[in-house]
């Protein structure tokens, strides 16, 4: 099945500075990457997702990056700001099939 | 509109017990999904349906049955339960209408089981 890996763990930046979060994955007919951000305690909430057929996507303040020829694709978030602290997840595949996740990334935004 | 609910929010069992997860969407949503949610794990399906009527295996699936009797329904049981299955459970679904498609989450049930 699908494996993704998710880096880092957990990313401290100070507020107003840059935050990338990694993931790689193994399927190469995996088409549909969303990324998540969880709040403690909440549901997790959808943020920007891509599909195979666009390299990059940007909204306001976070964008997500696709390379399908080496199998990863990457979350930004620029200007940082303390309600940006959270566990970010991504996960790959979409459809009936569900989805497979990478294991969170806990970003904190220091004052 | 309330998107996806879940019943109960949190509940405490004992080695063995049983009980029923449920799910709700109100969405006309035809894909529905459980997963469960441990630390440093991540999500992992459990068990998803494509239609009323139908149900498959996820990832992790053993320990749990699902049904899907209603559209707007998708029940998580737990036969006799199990420490190893102390965890955060979600319920999510999507349209159905397309590969690509946001899952919206249900707000979690939290186990813990003695």
């Amino acid at each position: 099945g699908e494996n993704v890996e998710q880096h880092p763990s957990t990313l401290s930046v100070q507020e107003g500075d840059s935050a990338v979060i990694k993931c790689t994955y193994s399927d190469s007919a995996s088409n549909y990457f969303p990324w998540y951000k969880q709040e403690l305690g909440k549901r997790p909430q959808l943020i920007i997702d891509i599909r195979s057929n666009v390299g990059e996507k940007k909204d306001q303040r976070i964008a997500v990056t696709l390379n399908k020829t080496a199998k990863h694709f990457s979350l930004h978030i620029t200007e940082t700001q303390p309600e940006d602290s959270a566990v970010y997840f991504c996960a790959t595949g979409g459809g009936a099939d569900g989805l497979t996740f990478g294991k969170g990334t806990h970003l904190i935004i220091q004052p | 509109n309330a998107g996806v609910t879940q019943t109960p929010k949190f509940r405490v069992l004992k080695t063995g017990q049983s009980m029923t997860l449920l799910c709700a969407q109100d969405m006309n949503h035809e894909y529905m999904y459980w997963y469960r949610q441990d630390p440093g794990m991540g999500l992992r399906l459990i068990h998803y349906s494509v239609g009323e009527g139908t149900t498959a295996k996820g990832e992790v699936p053993d320990g749990y049955n699902v049904s899907r009797l209603k559209k707007q329904n998708f029940l998580l049981g737990l036969e006799s339960a199990a420490p190893s299955q102390t965890s955060v459970y979600f319920c999510a679904s999507s349209s159905g209408q397309g590969r690509w498609e946001t899952q919206y989450f249900g707000p979690g049930t939290r186990l813990l089981v003695l």
